[in-house]
């Protein structure tokens, strides 16, 4: 079974700092690589996705994500943060296997300070 | 195009009630998920369907069941529920085809709350 960790519950940044959420998964087929978004009081939201090609890929709002296939990770990296981007953030696998079914992390809550 | 919509956003249950919860696809959209989203557990996966058929299903009791119909609205039902099932319910669709195949679009979710 797939099964993905995440290695912090709790951040807290101030404002401009850099910020790298880590992302590890356990499954030994191809998979499919997501991180998702929940700002407070609303829905999940894509932020990026990796389906093959380039590991490094960016998503909206200056995030990007490396998938590095031999330590199995997928971590979320943005330069500087802002106080906008306090809310929880979800890392997720899909196994390519032709199911849209995700296995998610617990998810780290991230707060910005001004 | 308007998003992945859920009804009610909002329940209160007794113990040992059962409840419905509703979700409407993205237009175009064929595959519906469920997934069960909880301070302690996370987002964890209940069952998926496609084509009004269940195609995965999570390690969840019988109590929580599903179906979908021809127009891919789906709808989950809990029998018999237990405070254990306090929770924010997503339902999430999928094209299932083109590039985008294996992304899911997350509706708002209902938020059920059992005394």
């Amino acid at each position: 079974a797939q099964s993905v960790s995440q290695h912090n519950h709790h951040v807290i940044l101030s404002e401009a700092a850099s910020l790298e959420l880590g992302c590890n998964y356990s499954y030994g087929g191809t998979v499919n690589l997501f991180w998702y978004v929940q700002y407070p009081g609303q829905h999940l939201q894509l932020l990026l996705k990796y389906f093959s090609g380039d590991p490094l890929v960016k998503g909206i709002k200056g995030f990007e994500a490396e998938f590095i296939k031999s330590k199995f990770s997928f971590n979320l990296r943005k330069p500087s943060v802002q106080w906008s981007d306090t809310a929880e953030y979800f890392c997720a696998v899909n196994s390519n296997s032709g199911y849209s079914t995700l296995t998610f992390g617990k998810g780290t809550m991230l707060l910005v300070s001004p | 195009k308007a998003g992945v919509t859920q009804t009610p956003r909002y329940l209160i249950k007794t113990r040992g009630q059962q409840v419905t919860l509703s979700c409407s696809p993205i237009s175009g959209h064929r595959s519906v998920s469920w997934y069960q989203q909880t301070p302690g557990q996370g987002l964890q996966f209940l069952f998926e369907y496609f084509s009004e058929t269940q195609r995965n299903k999570g390690n969840f009791p019988g109590r929580f069941s599903g179906r979908q119909f021809s127009n891919s609205r789906s709808e989950m039902n809990v029998s018999t529920l237990e405070l254990g099932d306090s929770a924010l319910y997503l339902c999430a669709s999928s094209p299932i085809e083109g590039q985008s195949y294996n992304e899911q679009f997350f509706g708002p979710g209902t938020r059920l709350t059992v005394l």
